[in-house]
């Protein structure tokens, strides 16, 4: 079973304006993180937010951690075309033996 | 400071055959990690090596093993390989690895199995 889900599945906007996209997870966690895959390409790590932080900054990411509601969100403001990826949430990585810790992602596409 | 390295980046594969991947971690990173994505099943966690040891281990068959050598550079192994096998592998590396991990993704090796 995943521990992440991504939400939506799909998400198209226009250049400038905001984008979000949710994760939800079933157990306790220590941290979640938050990354971004270009085409067929490798992870790029975004963003890690630790259980004990409800909130988290890096330049046009801003991350949300609810751990009440076992969820979390990532807003990307005034989008680029570049930032048209994959965007998937991960939680304690290492610690789910057998078990896929990452969802299948939101899909962005940033149309310019 | 270096990425994660994976080598090759891409690899075309005879059904039956084996094949061996290479992943060097950042310098100083001591867990690598490998995960499988495919399009149905999204990523799956193969394993991970810590100090030269495997410490985690996914719900996969024995014909993929790794090891980890005391550089902490890593090696995946994939033997009598399946149409199935074809997936996008990817390495992470971190500092201690576990629950505080803080995870670095490699470009990844597109395997395709025909």
């Amino acid at each position: 079973s995943q521990q992440g889900e991504e939400d939506p599945q799909a998400l198209s906007i226009q250049e400038g304006e905001n984008a979000t996209m949710n994760c939800s997870y079933k157990t306790s966690i220590n941290n979640l993180q938050w990354y971004r895959q270009n085409s067929g390409r490798g992870l790029v790590h975004l963003i890690l937010i630790r259980s004990n932080e409800r909130e988290k900054h890096s330049g046009r990411l801003r991350v949300t951690l609810d751990t009440s509601k076992k969820s979390s969100s990532l807003l990307i403001t005034a989008s680029r075309a570049a930032d048209t990826a994959s965007y998937f949430c991960a939680t304690d990585p290492f610690t789910n033996a057998g078990k896929s810790t990452f969802g299948d992602g939101t899909t962005l596409t940033v149309k310019p | 400071k270096a990425g994660v390295t994976q080598t090759p980046r891409y690899l075309i594969k005879t059904r039956g055959q084996q094949v061996t991947l290479s992943c060097s971690p950042i310098s100083g990173h001591r867990s690598v990690s490998w995960y499988q994505q495919t399009p149905g099943q999204g990523l799956q966690f193969l394993f991970e090596y810590f100090s030269e040891t495997q410490r985690n281990k996914g719900n996969f068959p024995g014909r993929f093993s790794g090891r980890q050598f005391s550089n902490s550079r890593s090696e995946m192994n994939v033997s009598t390989l399946e149409l199935g096998d074809s997936a996008l592998y990817l390495c992470a590396s971190s500092l201690v690895g576990g629950e505080v991990g803080e995870a670095f993704f490699g470009q990844g090796t597109r395997l395709t199995v025909v």
